[in-house]
């Protein structure tokens, strides 16, 4: 079975630009999470979805930030324009019950 | 507002011998989940383990047992006969149940390092 697959792996972009990151959950799994992860603030809830709607942006840091799930089987979420301070990791979860399973984090590097 | 607190930012322990992480957690919660998750060095989240408050009966996977203590919101992760590849951050986390409506939201604690050494 495939796990949560996220892509890219790394990105580098340049301050200003727009990033996109990618996340196909599990199959069958309606319930999905954004997540980002920094040395100062650690891990932290951005957005969910359930069944591709979004139930909980609070997290969400700023208007520069968006998420989307126009179906099932895919999420993307969207910064722009992108700031120094937005490298981080950012990871995609799903889950049909309490437990969630990762994918491998997107290392997002903004110059 | 739930709080997940671990209190040791890093352990360190012997191949084959026996680390105990502490994690403690603040709700009014009655019913709600535990788990403990491992980040090794290639970053991936894994799930090492789950607790239902519900349930008075510790979880044990392989290695890995907890000991809950619902009264004292404390919940600790035993690594048995550590290995070398048990070298990880781990995190423990807290979720309220699935009848309230923050089902799904995790509030995750900072994290203990562990470092296995041979």
């Amino acid at each position: 079975d495939a796990g949560v697959i996220q892509s890219p792996r790394h990105e580098v972009t340049e301050m200003g630009q727009e990033v996109t990151l990618r996340c196909k959950p599990i199959s069958g799994h309606d319930y999905l999470f954004w997540y980002r992860q920094t040395m100062m603030r650690g891990l932290e809830l951005l957005i969910y979805f359930n069944n591709n709607v979004p139930i909980d942006d609070s997290g969400m840091p700023e208007d520069r930030f968006s998420a989307k799930m126009p179906n099932a089987s895919f999420s993307t979420l969207k910064i722009q324009p992108s700031e120094p301070r937005d490298s981080a990791v950012y990871f995609c979860a799903s889950s049909n019950g309490p437990e969630q399973f990762f994918g491998p984090g997107t290392r997002l590097t903004v110059l | 507002a739930q709080t997940v607190t671990q209190s040791q930012p890093e352990m360190s322990v012997q191949e084959a011998e026996t680390v105990t992480l502490s994690c403690t957690y603040d709700t009014s919660e009655n019913n709600y989940y535990l788990f403990w998750y491992k980040q090794p060095p290639s970053r991936q989240m894994i799930l090492v383990i789950r607790q239902e408050a519900y349930k008075q009966q510790n979880a044990t996977e392989n290695r890995f047992s907890v000991n809950f203590q619902k009264a004292a919101k404390s919940f600790s992760l035993k690594i048995s006969d550590s290995q070398l590849g048990d070298t990880a951050m781990y995190f423990c986390a807290f979720m309220k149940h699935y009848t309230t409506d923050s089902w799904g939201k995790f509030q995750f604690g900072a994290g203990t390092q562990v470092v296995v050494t041979p």
